[in-house]
């Protein structure tokens, strides 16, 4: 079974400029999620999609983060535009609905470094 | 607000030896807890779980222990072997199945040889 895959994996910019980050989640994952991981804390959560409609997005910055979860498989994250601050790993994960454990699933995380 | 602590941002132990990482958490609506593993440059991977209706659950060489009184958890690997060196993190939810997960700040555990 694949994993979730994510792209870019690396990607630096300077601030003011904007940065989009894809992600596929496993097949057959209803529920997908973006974390934000900055060096030294603990993944945070971002967004969470079921199938293609927003369940929380109360942490996503919205003056400058969007993301969308077009017909409830791919989803991209948008950071338009980037500060200083948003340099993190920024981890797709999904699950099916009712998992077994209630385990994520995570991609390998695409890093952003802002100057 | 941290609602999900890991005290300890490293551990070192000896190779074949216990190794005990904890957590604390302060929201008493949480009740499933899991531990992740997380290898450079790779995402987190599950590793176990705990449902607030259990203080144990055993896997393997993985055992999470919960105390709900004091609102702690802890994960002992027993016999710790070099591939088990990695960051390691706590995480809580407020129920399973809700897999919005409320993650702590990570423990670096390296077995040394």
């Amino acid at each position: 079974e694949a994993g979730v895959a994510q792209s870019p994996r690396y990607k630096i910019i300077e601030k003011r400029q904007s940065v989009a980050f894809w992600c596929n989640p496993i097949s057959g994952h209803a529920t997908l999620y973006w974390y934000q991981q900055i060096l030294g804390q603990g993944p945070k959560l971002l967004i969470q999609f079921q199938n293609n409609g927003v369940v929380d997005d109360s942490q996503l910055p919205k003056d400058r983060f969007s993301a969308e979860r077009l017909k409830g498989v791919d989803s991209t994250l948008k950071i338009q535009p980037a500060k200083l601050e948003d340099s993190a790993v920024y981890l797709c994960a999904s699950s099916p609905d009712r998992g077994a454990t209630g385990e994520l699933f995570f991609g390998e995380g695409s890093r952003l470094t802002v100057l | 607000d941290q609602q999900v602590k890991q005290n300890s941002p490293s551990l070192s132990v000896q190779e074949g030896r216990i190794s005990i990482l904890n957590c604390d958490y302060t929201n008493s609506m949480f009740d499933y807890f899991l531990w992740y593993k997380k290898y450079p440059a790779e995402g987190p991977t599950f590793l176990i779980s705990i449902s607030s209706i259990k203080d144990k659950n055993e896997d393997g060489r993985f055992t999470v222990f919960l105390n709900k009184s004091a609102k702690h958890l802890s994960l002992h690997i027993v016999p710790s072997q070099p591939g088990d060196s990695a960051v390691y993190f706590c995480a809580a939810s407020e129920d399973f199945g809700n897999e919005k997960l409320t993650f702590g700040t990570g423990t670096r555990l390296t077995i040394i040889p």
